[in-house]
């Protein structure tokens, strides 16, 4: 069983929609979430990071950790075309040099047509 | 403020023969990271310097890569001799501190093993 599953996609949404985008994982050390968003042909980016369980919200994106579940989202409010990339979810058990290595999602690829 | 810096953007080569890329990282920035993303997967950390000390390489397939960081800035990886399976995209990666979650990459090195 791999550390941390995403399911890949394909999405496509119209304009406007709301979006969400999940990932599980099996081990229960992680407590930092993020949220990396990558356009084509370019390395990833950090959009939204939480630590241990709850919401964060960041203008139209808000991400939710459900420790009890192993369980992380990310929502995306009015969708919009510049939105569409890979978004992948990563983790870590913590900071420090070994504890903070990230184990990413494979990533959901996300197409917001107008 | 200048990016991640990597170079060759695209390389092809043959399998058996060797291959180095080059990351020069934000200025700064203590912690370099070097990942590997395989087509339709996330990236997995290959090794993690600190200045120019070694952090964590334990997923570094060791008898065929290898990595420095020469006065901890600038860094190599390098691929000899090449296999089929490590046709990826080669991501370097910095951040100010270790386990920092906040990681600034590169847009990468796309390898094709023929």
């Amino acid at each position: 069983q791999k550390e941390v599953e995403q399911d890949p996609g394909p999405l496509s949404v119209p304009e406007g929609a709301i979006v969400s985008l999940n990932c599980t994982y099996s081990n229960s050390a992680f407590q930092y979430f993020m949220w990396y968003r990558q356009y084509s042909r370019k390395g990833p980016e950090l959009l939204m990071y939480t630590y241990s369980s709850g919401n964060k919200e960041d203008g139209r994106f808000t991400a939710q950790v459900d420790k009890s579940s192993k369980y992380i989202s990310l929502f995306i409010r009015d969708s919009q075309p510049s939105d569409s990339a890979t978004y992948l979810c990563a983790m870590s058990a913590g900071r420090g040099s070994t504890l903070g290595r990230l184990y990413f999602g494979r990533g959901t690829q996300l197409t917001v047509w107008p | 403020e200048a990016g991640v810096a990597q170079s060759p953007r695209y390389k092809i080569i043959e399998k058996r023969q060797s291959v180095a890329f080059w990351c020069n990282p934000i200025s700064g920035h203590a912690t370099l990271y070097w990942y590997q993303q395989i087509l339709g997967q996330g990236p997995k950390l290959l090794i993690q310097f600190q200045n120019n000390g070694v952090v964590d390489d334990s997923q570094l397939p060791k008898d065929r890569f290898s990595a420095e960081r020469l006065k901890g800035v600038d860094s190599t990886l390098k691929i000899q001799p090449a296999k089929l399976e490590d046709s990826a995209v080669y991501l370097c990666a910095s951040s100010l501190l270790p386990g920092n979650e906040k990681l600034f990459f590169g847009s990468g090195t796309q390898l094709s093993v023929l």
